[in-house]
């Protein structure tokens, strides 16, 4: 069955440092990777998404990035971290046509 | 453009009331329309989506594309259906964009 593992559960960083957050899915080739930033009351953003190695399309301008050096992994990035970029970070795959299945998130606090 | 609104943050009904939780959207084409649900402590997970035409913990919805919606129904709510519910569409493509949430509270 395909699984999807996504860490660290929870990161406190202060600003100005980098982030590398990974998620990694199993069970599964060729997945289509997303990464969202879920915030209370406004629902899911989506950051990135990525449906084949090396390829990553952004959805907003900010202050991280995306990369996915295997088909199966996918990673959050960011070389310098800002107060903003606090969050719930959720890493999803999904197969053409079909829906979601999301990791456990990440929660990040920059102090 | 599209776009997924969920009118209602929250919801609050009576254990055995009938629950409806609202979605409309903004499509031009024809969307793929899903109910996405987060229990306390748990990932967030698919419900149903409208092509499967199913129900699942007793949850039904129906896509009206006459008043583009896409409302989550159960006649009969319990208290483990407290949670956030999320509506979504893709609309072609391999992006799915979520509404804000509703968090439903069934109360005994």
């Amino acid at each position: 069955s395909q699984t999807i593992h996504q860490w660290p559960a929870t990161l406190v960083q202060p600003v100005g440092s980098p982030l590398s957050l990974e998620c990694t899915v199993e069970g599964t080739s060729n997945p289509n990777l997303y990464w969202y930033r879920q915030a209370a009351g406004r629902g899911l953003q989506l950051l990135f998404y990525s449906v084949g190695i090396g390829q990553i399309s952004s959805e907003v301008p900010q202050n991280l990035s995306a990369s996915r050096p295997q088909d199966r992994q996918f990673i959050l990035s960011s070389k310098k971290l800002l107060l903003s970029d606090s969050g719930f970070y959720l890493c999803a795959w999904s197969s053409s046509g079909g829906g979601y299945t999301f990791g456990s998130g990440t929660r990040l606090t920059v102090v | 453009a599209q776009r997924v609104t969920q009118p209602e943050k929250l919801l609050s009904v009576f254990k055995g009331a009938p629950v409806e939780l609202k979605c409309n959207y903004s499509y031009s084409g024809s969307p793929e329309l899903f109910w996405y649900v987060q229990y306390s402590r748990q990932r967030l997970q698919l419900l149903l989506r409208h092509i499967s035409r199913e129900s699942i913990k007793g949850f039904t919805a129906d896509l009206n594309k006459g008043e583009t919606s896409f409302h989550l129904k159960k006649p009969f709510a319990q208290e483990e259906d407290s949670a956030m519910y999320y509506c979504a569409l893709r609309g072609g493509g391999f992006k799915t964009i979520f509404g804000a949430g509703t968090r439903l509270f069934v109360k005994a």
